[in-house]
């Protein structure tokens, strides 16, 4: 079967690094994405790996390794509004995502 | 302003009711996706289309019905309503289906099934 594990809740402090990890079991892997989710609104683009290495924007980089069926994401220096859900999603051998349940990361001050 | 939109933003429904939920985009994107989004559950996949006049199955198509006259529009049919279909329903959209290309998403219809 097809299956995407996140930690459903990490809790961060501002100015802090945080890493989210994103395990991945699909037939067939045509890239890996990662989208942030504020309450009540939309998922945004933030990063998608098809190679593996790591890939850096800004205050937020993504790993993978497609050999051990693993990503993470890792956020810098965080601020506040980084509190959202980020979302996992593998493209399968279809071309159609498969999306993890997210995480639900929440910043304290 | 480029987008993607949906109507309505909200809706409750009676059991039973037939319900349309309507999205458009003007970013001449050839593939469209709706999606549901469920508490402790990742977005499944509804339907989809890789281009005008296409339509597919995705992982929860049952009582849901789509079509794609043309680029822009992509509406999502709910024949006659269930309970289990209170949802949060997100359609999006990408350049192409599969590869690098991100998927952008319109503000979500939040639909109530009484």
């Amino acid at each position: 079967g097809q299956n995407i594990d996140q930690p459903t809740e990490m809790t961060a402090t501002e100015g802090a690094i945080v890493q989210i990890n994103c395990t991945y079991q699909t037939s067939g892997f045509n890239g890996l994405f990662w989208y942030q989710q504020h309450a009540g609104e939309a998922p945004t683009f933030l990063s998608y790996n098809v190679l593996d290495g790591l890939e850096e924007k800004g205050r937020f980089s993504s790993f993978l390794s497609r050999s051990k069926g693993y990503s993470y994401l890792l956020l810098k220096e965080l601020q506040m509004k980084d509190s959202a859900s980020y979302l996992c999603a593998v493209t399968g051998s279809n071309y159609q995502l498969i999306w993890g349940a997210g995480t639900k990361l929440i910043i304290k001050p | 302003i480029a987008g993607i939109t949906q109507a309505p933003t909200s809706q409750i429904l009676a059991a039973g009711r037939r319900m349309t939920l309507r999205c458009t985009q003007d970013m001449r994107h050839n593939a469209m996706y709706w999606y549901r989004q469920d508490l402790g559950l990742g977005l499944r996949l509804i339907h989809y289309s890789n281009t005008a006049g296409t339509t597919g199955k995705g992982e929860v198509p049952d009582g849901y019905s789509v079509s794609r006259a043309n680029t822009d529009d992509f509406p999502l049919t709910l024949a006659s309503a269930v309970p289990s279909q209170t949802s949060v329903y997100f359609c999006a959209s990408s350049d192409s289906a599969g590869g690098p290309h991100e998927q952008f998403f319109g503000p979500g219809t939040r639909l109530t099934v009484l």
